[in-house]
Order: C-alpha cells, then sequence, then structure tokens
C-alpha cells in the first residue's frame, strides 16, 4: 500500500508568525510531488509542481522543498495571512501515473 | 480556469440503484482521475484514466467502474449504490506527469 503522509494534521498559527509542514513520500518509484491549497467549498488549486531532488520553489510568502532521496517535502508560509486559511494537500506521483494525495494539513491563522 | 465540468453537481439516490457521474473537459488533457474525499481520509484515488479506453483501478475502487470513450469523458459508474459510498467525488485531470492537476467542482452524492 502507498502511503503519503503529512503532519501534523490541523494546526492554528497567529497572524504574522510563520509556519512549516511536512509531507513524506515512498522514495522509490518517484516521479513528481505536488502541493495544492483546499479552501472550503471550493475545489483544491496546485501551488507548486516538484520533480528534482533539491527543488525549491516559491510563490509569494509560500515555498517548498523537495528531498526525494529521503522523501519528503516541506511547506513553508511566511508571515501567515487569515486568507492562508486553509488544506494544504501533497500529492506523489508515480512512475505509472497514479496521483496519491495525503490527507492534508488544515492550517487556521488566528486573527 | 481549466475546462472541467462535473456533472450532476448534487444528487440523492436510493440504494440498489445505479449511478452514473460524468465528468468532462475541454483541455484535451490526456490524464483523469477521479476521487471520492470524506472526513478523516482527504482524497482518495477510485479510478483514474491514462487515455482513451485506458484506466486502471485505484486505492478504493471496489464497487465502481469507468469508462472513458472519448478524450474529454470520464464516466464514473456505481453498479448498485450502497450508503458507503455517499461521498463528494472529485475528477481531476492533468495534460503531462510533470503538470499540475485541474479539478472539477465536485458532486455531492447521498445513498439512502
Amino acid at each position: 500500500i502507498l502511503n503519503v503522509e503529512q503532519s501534523p494534521q490541523s494546526l492554528h498559527v497567529q497572524e504574522g508568525d510563520s509556519t512549516n509542514f511536512t509531507c513524506s513520500f515512498p522514495s522509490s518509484n518517484f516521479y513528481a510531488l505536488h502541493w495544492y491549497r483546499w479552501e472550503t467549498a471550493k475545489s483544491p488549486e496546485a501551488l507548486f509542481v516538484m520533480t528534482l531532488n533539491g527543488d525549491e520553489k516559491k510563490k509569494g510568502r509560500i515555498s517548498a522543498t523537495l528531498n526525494t532521496k529521503e522523501g519528503y517535502s516541506y511547506l513553508y508560509i511566511k508571515g501567515s495571512q487569515p486568507e492562508d486559511s486553509a488544506t494544504y494537500l501533497c500529492a506523489f506521483i508515480k512512475g505509472d501515473d497514479k496521483i496519491i494525495f495525503g490527507k492534508g494539513t488544515r492550517l487556521h491563522i488566528l486573527p | 480556469d481549466a475546462g472541467i465540468t462535473q456533472s450532476p453537481r448534487h444528487k440523492v439516490t436510493e440504494t440498489g440503484t445505479p449511478v452514473t457521474l460524468r465528468c468532462h473537459q475541454t483541455e484535451n488533457h490526456r490524464y483523469m482521475y477521479w476521487y471520492r474525499q470524506d472526513p478523516g481520509h482527504g482524497l482518495r484515488l477510485i479510478h483514474y484514466s491514462y487515455g482513451v479506453k485506458d484506466t486502471d483501478k485505484g486505492e478504493v475502487s471496489d464497487g465502481y467502474s469507468v469508462s472513458r470513450s472519448k478524450t474529454e469523458d470520464f464516466l464514473l459508474t456505481l453498479e448498485s449504490a450502497t450508503s458507503s459510498q455517499t461521498s463528494v467525488y472529485f475528477c481531476a485531470t492533468h495534460g503531462q506527469r510533470n503538470t499540475e492537476a485541474f479539478f472539477g467542482q465536485g458532486t455531492r452524492l447521498t445513498v439512502v
């Protein structure tokens, strides 16, 4: 069974603070790692697509790193804002084209 | 927004009846996926397709079948719906393996 694990499951962060969370995945048969942002009552939207070991991606205050050899990726949010409240999903893409999602980290920004 | 449309958006059906959900895309994407979303489980892969008439099972495929007779449509069928199949169903597509996936709006299915 293929497991993509995300931690923590839920996180409360004070507005203005920075935070990070983890996605771990099998290091074999790796093709790509995606991060998605999922707001309530909407559909998930892609943040990053990462394919190479050592990849670092950045979009505004959000960034991500990738370690394919040890099977983990970190998502960082700098200076959290209320609009950052959402569920953050990572997805592991295997060589056979399956996209397997983790259960997500639910982020709550406290005013 | 990517042109991915799910229909119906909401459906209530009785146990034992067949149900078909449709995912239609206008992006000419090769890959299409069906997921179900349940509390505490995130998105779980039901079936996926990597081309016309090419489909394969995901993590939770029991009780579901799919068909893809043309690039733009991916149908998910519950042959005999059960209450455990009450869920929100999402379709996703992507064009290349190293590109992001795009999601439909979701279909809320209730089996009573």
